[in-house]
């Protein structure tokens, strides 16, 4: 069984920061994705990442896939209110279903 | 917009009195999931359908069942809802098994009482 672990499991911080979170595992994975999720809601995709060492960038998101394929990261620059939630990954190895970490809560304040 | 759509976004149903929940897409998806996420929690699969193809995951407890009548519609039934089943459910859909994206509806929110 694949399994996915993410730091931190909170976080809070002010308006204007910078946050990284992580999503790690023991194992290989041929595919990773973040989502977002907001209160209430169902959860967003925000980027698919297959290549090991690949960085993608969404306006102040960069996303990045572990040489090795095993763990990524999730960067946000000057974090806004509306960044807040709960930050997903994803990992699937070679046509399985994807399987969930248990998400990072991320709290901006004003 | 071509979406996931799940009715109702909020259900109370009593200890023990089935209950159906719904999940429609206009994707034309042929993977369907249901998932089931309790407070704090990752998104756990219960299920889900390759087309017309069943597959269960293997703790999902004889409790939960599953219909997808056509490519648009799939049902979430709780033949005996316990107290330990409130949670969100989620639907949400793919092109392929483990490929691309999945597209999420706003889920329902579960309470028994």
């Amino acid at each position: 069984t694949q399994l996915l672990e993410q730091s931190p499991q909170f976080l809070s911080i002010q308006e204007g920061e910078n946050l990284t979170v992580y999503c790690n595992s023991s194992s290989v994975f041929s595919s990773l994705q973040w989502y977002r999720q907001e209160p209430g809601e169902g959860p967003v995709l925000l980027v698919t990442v297959v290549t090991g060492g690949e960085v993608k960038k969404l306006k102040r998101l960069t996303f990045q896939f572990g040489d090795a394929r095993k763990d990524s990261s999730l960067h946000i620059t000057a974090a806004q209110p509306g960044d807040t939630g709960l930050y997903l990954c994803a990992g699937t190895s070679y046509g399985q279903n994807f399987v969930f970490g248990p998400g990072t809560r991320l709290s901006v304040l004003p | 917009d071509a979406m996931v759509i799940q009715n109702p976004r909020y259900q109370v149903t009593q200890f023990g009195k089935p209950v159906t929940l719904s999940c429609s897409q206009t994707l034309n998806h042929n993977v369907m999931y249901w998932y089931q996420q309790k407070s704090s929690q990752a998104p756990k699969l219960l299920f889900h359908y390759y087309d017309k193809d069943f597959n269960n995951e293997a703790d999902t407890p004889d409790n939960f069942q599953s219909r997808r009548p056509n490519t648009s519609f799939c049902f979430l039934d709780i033949r005996s809802p316990g107290l330990g089943d409130a949670a969100m459910y989620l639907c949400a859909t793919s092109r392929a098994e483990g490929a691309g994206g999945y597209t999420f509806g706003s889920g329902t929110r579960l309470t028994v009482v």
